[in-house]
């Protein structure tokens, strides 16, 4: 099994910069891809292979990853990046998430 | 477009089994792995494994080999999650989702089905 570890949660004021960390073991050497998920809502990718950005996903969104911590950065944070974060990778073939993190704009 | 359209809600006792379906539309349904993940009440996500719909290769989580059996009907482009044995812990809302890459078992999460409330309860 692999574990993946996040903080519970993140609150940010509007407009300032929120950080969102996972980590895991040697997870830098590994993609790292994260996802929104909203009250109700399905999970939405944000982040894919550690640090790209799907289309039609704000700029302000960012990812990184070295060592053992892959990071989410979202810059100029609005009240609709209020959400839970998932971070999940691939170990050979089988899938692991992080057990999330609920970011609030306070 | 490209979707993943989930089966309706479902309540079932204690000891029973449950199928869901996920039908795909937009896309060639054979060249995407689809996997399935679950998300108990006010929990976070659990990957539960996967199937190749071209080969009907499957792959499952640890926990769940055993109880989950993964299938798929190329000619209706559907996969279906079937879970045995089912147990009040197994309440959850269970998504299906399409790999990102072509033919590739594990990468990005691109599409999500709408997500299926299975309740379990006596």
């Amino acid at each position: 099994s692999y574990e993946l570890t996040q903080p519970p949660s993140v609150s940010v004021s509007p407009g300032q910069t929120a950080n969102v960390t996972c980590s895991g073991n040697k997870l830098g050497n590994k993609y790292t891809f994260w996802y929104q998920q909203r009250p109700g809502q399905s999970p939405m990718l944000v982040i894919y292979r550690d640090n790209k950005r799907p289309s039609g996903i704000p700029e302000r969104f960012a990812g990184s990853s070295s060592g053992n911590t892959a990071t989410l950065t979202i810059s100029g944070t609005q009240a609709m990046d209020e959400a839970d974060y998932y971070c999940q990778a691939w170990d050979r073939t089988l899938g692991f998430f992080g057990s999330g993190t609920q970011v609030t704009v306070l | 477009q490209v979707q993943l359209v989930q089966s309706g809600a479902e309540v079932k006792k204690p000891g029973a089994s449950v199928k869901v379906s996920c039908k795909a539309s937009g896309y060639t349904f054979t060249g995407y792995y689809l996997h399935w993940v679950r998300q108990a009440p006010g929990q976070g996500l659990e990957w539960m494994g996967c199937i190749n719909p071209n080969t009907g290769t499957t792959t499952y989580a640890q926990k769940f080999q055993g109880s989950v059996t993964l299938t798929s009907a190329t000619s209706i482009s559907t996969a279906y999650m079937e879970l045995s044995r089912l147990r009040s812990d197994d309440t959850a809302v269970y998504y299906c989702a399409r790999v990102a890459v072509r033919g590739v078992i594990g990468d990005a999460f691109d599409i999500w089905g709408q997500g299926t409330t299975v309740t379990v309860s006596s």
